[in-house]
């Protein structure tokens, strides 16, 4: 299957502090990308769509001010969590749809960054 | 409507066993149904998925069956190893998969020497 990178995997920051990450698909373009937040033991939440060349698309309670989400290209998107506190501490994964397969439209995922934030 | 309901919650098999999970969905919209794996700490790989034209699919030890009418559609993980032991989860999309994954709670499986 197709490759999605995601960095970093880990990610410690004081509270007030921004913090970046990164997914990337590796070997296939992608022009939807999705985010989503995971708590421990828990399903994934989806947090927003982004989409390569216009503004992303968030869900309901999702604060677009805090999670700020660029696409530029069709095979990076980043999430940066503005002004991270304790409660932004999560698992992040993002998955990337594989554009025009035979088989249709599968979403790879990437392998997630755990922040925690002090 | 949104809603996918997955169960068991957690489920412990003997290996070479068969385990068995089942989701079922509300939104008729669907049409685009993936299984996911998921190590602690890692995200979702896929498993295998199936389109609504199909009553099953099967690769390797992996089977999807799928109920249109019922609105329901189940993993089948045969003679279970320990090393299947993880998350699954089932997913569904509509749009033949270009619009987000809403995805089933989760099942934790155990598979037990």
């Amino acid at each position: 299957g197709a490759v999605v990178s995601q960095h970093p995997s880990r990610v410690i920051c004081k509270s007030g502090t921004s913090v970046k990450i990164e997914c990337r698909s590796l070997d296939f373009q992608a022009t939807t990308m999705f985010w989503y937040r995971q708590f421990p033991k828990q399903s994934l939440m989806l947090m927003a769509t982004s989409n390569e060349g216009s503004k992303a698309t968030y869900e309901q309670g999702v604060e677009k001010d805090k999670f700020l989400i660029n696409h530029a290209s069709l095979t990076l998107s980043t999430l940066t969590v503005t002004s991270a506190h304790p409660e932004d501490s999560s698992f992040y994964i993002c998955s990337a749809r594989e554009l025009q397969r035979e088989t249709g439209n599968i979403q790879y995922f990437g392998a997630g960054t755990r922040l925690s934030v002090l | 409507q949104q809603q996918v309901k997955q169960s068991p919650q957690s489920l412990i098999v003997q290996k070479g066993g068969i385990s068995i999970i089942n989701c079922a969905y509300e939104n008729t919209a669907f049409d685009y149904f993936p299984w996911y794996q998921q190590f602690p700490g890692k995200g979702p790989a896929l498993l295998i998925a199936i389109r609504p034209d199909v009553s099953e699919k099967k690769e390797g030890r992996f089977t999807i069956s799928f109920n249109k009418s019922a609105k329901q559609f189940s993993l089948h993980i045969m003679d279970s190893q320990p090393g299947d032991s993880a998350t699954y989860f089932c997913a569904a999309s509509s749009d033949t998969g270009r619009r987000a994954l809403t995805f089933g709670s989760g099942t934790r499986l155990q598979v037990q020497p």
